[in-house]
């Protein structure tokens, strides 16, 4: 059975940075393109960040640009998502997806990252 | 960046009864189009792309169709477990951008 189990989240202040991690099971995990995509509380979904399979490619929504950094540990089954000098606007759970480049077949069940002082 | 547009925002339907959701891009996408399902608490799952290809294991009563700006989802005949939250996502253009979604709620 394929899962995604992503950990990580908390609360933090502005300006903090966190690290988020996702492991992967029941599947060949170096042979999917990995996406973070986040739904801020009540709102929609918004796509964050995307790598593919070896990690040396990747990108990032404006809006995370220069602040986060998606990375891969093939050895290790888990997606990896660098967060810093966030900003209350950061606030929302972050799925972690596996996929292609374009779209996201399998979601874990995301962790919740509250930015507040 | 590509908008996306859901409508309409909310969707009150029958048990049995058709539902049609609609999804509309600001520039052409093609056919690079997918569609997702969320229920409360719940992660997306993946209904169609391609615009109008089921994912593995999604049931024959949804089915997905249109290209360029216009696209429509349609449930045939809801179920109770259909009640939930639908998100359209086009993938033809970097950033990958959402809609806002439509929420298919019980009459």
């Amino acid at each position: 059975e394929v899962q995604l189990v992503e950990s990580g989240g908390g609360l933090v202040q502005p300006g903090g940075s966190l690290r988020l991690s996702c492991a992967a099971s029941g599947f060949t995990f170096s042979g999917y393109w990995m996406h973070w995509v986040r739904q801020a509380p009540g709102k929609g979904l918004v796509w964050v960040s995307r790598i593919n399979t070896d990690g040396s490619s990747t990108s990032y929504a404006d809006s995370v640009k220069g602040r986060f950094t998606i990375s891969r540990d093939n050895a290790k089954n888990t997606l990896y998502l660098q967060m810093n000098s966030l900003r209350a606007e950061d606030t929302a759970v972050y799925y972690c997806a596996r996929g292609n480049d374009f779209w996201s077949d399998k979601w874990g069940q995301g962790t919740l990252v509250t930015v507040s002082s | 960046e590509i908008m996306m547009t859901q409508s309409p925002a909310t969707l009150s339907v029958s048990p049995g009864e058709r539902a049609t959701l609609s999804c509309r891009a600001s520039q052409s996408v093609s056919s690079n189009l997918a569609w997702y399902q969320q229920k409360p608490g719940q992660a997306p799952r993946l209904l169609i792309y391609g615009a109008s290809t089921r994912a593995t294991g999604i049931p024959a009563r949804f089915s997905g169709s249109g290209s360029g700006t216009e696209f429509t989802l349609t449930i045939s005949s809801l179920q109770s477990e259909d009640f939930a939250v639908y998100y359209c996502q086009q993938y033809n253009n970097w950033p990958l951008t959402f809609g806002g979604g439509t929420k298919v709620e019980i009459k």
